[in-house]
């Protein structure tokens, strides 16, 4: 069962920033926060992770709560390929556990 | 770098063949992969996952006769859907597993998907 919960459906203007949150108010020490999306049709592409510290990357940046309970995935500057569904997930760092998907977020980039 | 290819990308077969989709790691080896199917609207749902050189785990409802993976090599994974129904049309996904340098770096390349339609 996916250990989180986010919001259904998100837009977002072209060229603004996108902020997607996540709820993971049972996440345990050792889990980390992954991001993924997947655009129609396609493979999921993983975006980015971590674990307490905020996270930047050439994608987005990912803004984890002090009490890690909570998470947001940030595109700075979403454009209309950013269109797609945004998956949350906790797991643990290392081993074999495999990514469990929830329903995820599907965000809508609008012109 | 992190690609992870699938062949065929999309197969149409008849009610009772079997299909093989191929799941590859271009740059990278990998000891462990997985297989999702994911059908219309819905989310990926883990199918199993593959070791290499030994037998694969499946989840919970997920027939090991029917779905076989071979796991030969570092760099490719193999699903094959027996005596494939209608109810078998899918899309499936496949990933790779890299093991990184520490806690945190073992993340999860996705391929581009095989769309299966079984008539």
């Amino acid at each position: 069962d996916a250990k989180t919960t986010q919001p259904t459906s998100m837009d977002c203007a072209e060229g603004r920033a996108a902020n997607l949150p996540c709820n993971h108010s049972t996440i345990s020490g050792n889990e980390y926060v992954y991001w993924y999306r997947q655009i129609h049709s396609q493979g999921p592409q993983y975006i980015i992770h971590g674990l307490k510290n905020n996270e930047t990357n050439e994608m987005a940046s990912l803004i984890i709560t002090e009490d890690r309970k909570s998470s947001t995935l940030i595109l700075p500057h979403a454009t209309l390929r950013d269109t797609a569904v945004y998956y949350c997930i906790v797991r643990v760092g290392l081993g074999n556990t495999p990514l469990v998907f929830g329903k995820g977020t599907r965000l809508s980039v609008i012109a | 770098g992190a690609v992870v290819s699938q062949h065929p990308s999309w197969v149409i077969c008849k009610s009772g063949t079997s299909v093989k989709i191929e799941c590859r790691s271009l740059d990278f080896q990998a000891t462990t992969m997985f297989w999702y199917r994911q059908f219309p609207k819905q989310s990926l749902m883990l199918m199993a996952t593959s070791n290499e050189g030994s037998k694969a785990t499946y989840e919970q409802g997920v027939e090991k006769d029917k779905f076989l993976i071979n796991h030969a090599s570092l760099t490719l994974s193999t699903l094959t859907v027996t005596s494939a129904h209608p109810e078998d049309s899918s899309f499936y996904i496949c990933s790779a597993r890299i093991a990184g340098g520490g806690i945190g770096t073992d993340t999860q390349y996705f391929g581009p998907g095989t769309r299966l339609t079984v008539l």
